[in-house]
């Protein structure tokens, strides 16, 4: 069974300062990892979708990389901003994602 | 991306009442669609996995019969909770699976339950 851990739980940073957010898997035969926000109360949007072949994929400030080999991914938000605060979950998918736990960022004005 | 929508956003029943939530793709054909449960500051729980016409396909310990699941069209699943309880509360989000070959899951904004 597929096992999704995130480190760090939580996660709080002044504004500007660089985010780093940790994911790893225990099953390394995956078809694609996505990288989730989840705002108090709300869905999940989608911010990045690495597939298995992909070794990373950029949108804006957001930078997310693969390493199947060692079961890992890290999502990368630069200079984060209080917006930014969020649950930020990632997902593994053979078939039906498998998500992590999250982490919860906030960015203090 | 692609849009789903959840209805009803929040609701409040009795216990022992049946609440429905639907979800529906919006702007493209689901081929697959997921139901899953989120207790607070809990990761999401994947509750059954339902594809257009067929019988949806429920995780380990999900009770099938309290837990109704139809997706009749491409478009549109529904998840029925029967005669709920108080420990049925929780805020049930769907997914769904568009065609494209990266598989990329889209979320509905979740349904807040309350069961009194």
């Amino acid at each position: 069974k597929q096992e999704v851990t995130q480190i760090p739980a939580a996660l709080s940073v002044p504004e500007g300062e660089n985010l780093v957010l940790n994911c790893s898997f225990t099953d390394s035969a995956i078809y694609n990892l996505q990288w989730f926000r989840q705002d108090p109360g709300k869905g999940l949007t989608s911010l990045l979708l690495i597939q298995s072949s992909q070794r990373e994929q950029t949108s804006g400030r957001l930078n997310a990389s693969l390493d199947k080999s060692s079961g890992r991914s890290t999502l990368y938000i630069a200079a984060s901003q209080p917006g930014d605060s969020a649950t930020y979950l990632c997902a593994v998918d053979p078939h039906k994602l498998s998500f992590g736990a999250g982490t919860t960022v906030t960015v203090r004005a | 991306g692609a849009v789903v929508s959840q209805h009803p956003s929040w609701v409040i029943c009795k216990s022992g009442t049946s609440v429905k939530i639907e979800c529906r793709s919006l702007d493209f054909q689901a081929t697959t669609m997921f139901w899953y449960r989120q207790f607070p500051k809990q990761s999401l729980m994947l509750m059954a996995t339902s594809n257009e016409g067929s019988k949806a396909t429920y995780e380990q310990g999900v009770e099938k019969d309290k837990f109704l699941i139809n997706h009749a069209s491409l478009t549109l699943s529904t998840l029925t909770v029967t005669s709920a309880h108080p420990e049925d509360s929780s805020f049930y989000i769907c997914s769904a699976r568009g065609l494209s070959e990266t598989g990329e899951l889209f979320f509905g904004e979740g349904s807040r339950l309350t069961v009194l």
